[in-house]
């Protein structure tokens, strides 16, 4: 079955730790996505990547790092310089690099306390 | 920059009714895409049904349609004949044709009652 994974579902850090969530698709998609949700809010663009080996910042960029080695790897480091890093965040990839529909992974629920 | 709004923060629904879904947007490109979005407490994001700003027919998808009213920058997901199982938050997201970043409104929860 084509889709998007990401693991863990849950995941618990401590303050100061950095900590990277993974994300991965085998739908052949070219471009790649990293969302943020808070409680009761829409989706913020962290960052994006429209081919391997490059990405661009999204909205809310700082304290948050990705690296795109792979077409079907696409991973999120929340740094310790993330002043509010406990949110959902969601991956997503398109087949089209600008301006298609996203497809979503089901999501990795961070909390640091 | 855009902008999308949903004015309905949650709504009741009698199962096997249709509802409608508010979500007007405001943005200065002339093409964009809508796209209504369903978020079961799972939390996955899926997608609905998508409208292009030069469609000229309204979108469908199954039980769900788009009224698209381009003039009035409005984009209303309507979904017919409720099932329980449509209980869920639902988002309003539009992105610039030449764009990345999908802009999404703050949602609306539908809770279906039996």
């Amino acid at each position: 079955d084509g889709g998007i994974t990401q693991s863990p579902k849950y995941l618990f850090r401590k303050e100061g730790q950095n900590v990277t969530l993974s994300c991965e698709q085998n739908l052949n998609h070219d471009a790649m996505y990293w969302y943020r949700q808070d409680p009761g809010q829409g989706l913020r663009l962290i960052y994006y990547s429209q081919i391997v080996n490059d990405f661009q910042k999204g909205d809310i960029a700082e304290g948050y790092s990705v690296s795109r080695e792979k077409k079907e790897s696409f991973p999120l480091t929340v740094t310790s310089a993330q002043k509010n890093p406990t949110a959902f965040y969601l991956c997503a990839s398109s087949i089209r690099t600008s301006g298609g529909e996203q497809y979503f992974g089901p999501g990795t629920r961070l909390t640091v306390t | 920059a855009q902008k999308i709004t949903q004015t309905q923060p949650g709504m009741f629904v009698q199962e096997k009714e249709a509802v409608t879904l508010d979500c007007t947007y405001d943005t200065s490109d002339p093409s964009y895409g809508l796209f209504w979005y369903k978020q079961p407490s799972s939390g996955e994001m899926i997608f609905l049904i998508y409208q292009g700003s030069y469609d000229q027919q309204n979108a469908t998808e199954g039980r769900y349609s788009l009224n698209f009213q381009k003039a009035r920058k409005s984009a209303n997901l309507v979904i017919s004949a409720s099932q329980l199982g449509d209980s869920a938050m639902y988002f309003c997201a539009m992105i610039k044709a030449a764009g990345n970043k999908l802009t999404f409104g703050g949602g609306t929860r539908v809770l279906v009652k039996p």
